[in-house]
């Protein structure tokens, strides 16, 4: 167990509609990122918070937008979905803005279909 | 941007030791390389990180290069259960952006 919740674990949805992923970092952790990882394919970097800012932005499609909320728990929130959008979707975190020499811990994933 | 490159597969039997390289040419001075395992449809776990020269932990060893342009992840006597994606991962450049290469696919064979 890396400490990294992930809520809901799977998810099914209709095309055009919007969800919201929602992420608990590890005890202490100010940094979370979010990741897409389709079938068989990498993990594609979608974007990083810093306590609660915007730090780094990937390839994070335009009806994609997250935010990191005070109580440092972030959501991913997925909107006019495609059935394109059907991924695995990793939260990680870690107790700094940048790599460095620490480590950065996995969630499960939350599992998103679009039919 | 430190790009990361590593084999697509590889094949092992078990009791085999495995050495998976990748290559970082634009490692930045202050970058750590940190090494994830990815069972399917899991997150990926930590498995060994490193700046310079050799690490070892419980599970596998990290040898870098003094010019840290590359990095090879051992893995001794794999079994079956070793069988996953590997992903090396080094920061991209000045960003915190941690963007992951395409990982490394092992199949361990009896």
């Amino acid at each position: 167990d890396s400490g990294v919740t992930q809520t809901p674990k799977h998810l099914i949805t209709a095309t055009g509609q919007r969800v919201t992923l929602r992420c608990s970092p590890r005890s202490g952790d100010l940094s979370v990122y979010w990741y897409q990882q389709s079938l068989d394919q990498g993990l594609q970097f979608l974007i990083q918070y810093y306590n609660g800012e915007e730090r780094a932005k990937g390839n994070i499609l335009e009806r994609f937008s997250a935010q990191q909320f005070p109580d440092l728990h972030s959501e991913l929130n997925l909107s006019s979905l495609e059935l394109g959008d059907s991924a695995l979707y990793f939260c990680a975190s870690s107790d700094r803005d940048r790599v460095g020499g620490n480590t950065i811990y996995f969630g499960e994933g939350s599992w998103l279909t679009v039919v | 941007l430190a790009k990361t490159t590593q084999p697509i597969s590889m094949d092992s039997y078990e009791g085999q030791e495995v050495n998976i390289t990748c290559s970082h040419n634009n490692i930045a001075t202050n970058d750590y390389i940190t090494w994830y395992q990815q069972f399917p449809s899991q997150g990926p776990r930590f498995i060994i990180q490193g700046y310079k020269t050799k690490v070892t932990n419980e599970v596998a060893s990290l040898f870098i290069p003094a010019d840290r342009k590359s990095s090879t992840l051992s893995l001794p006597r794999v079994s079956l259960s070793d069988t996953a994606v590997y992903y090396c991962l080094v920061p991209s450049g000045n960003t915190d952006k941690l963007i992951f290469g395409t990982g490394t696919r092992l199949q361990v064979f009896p």
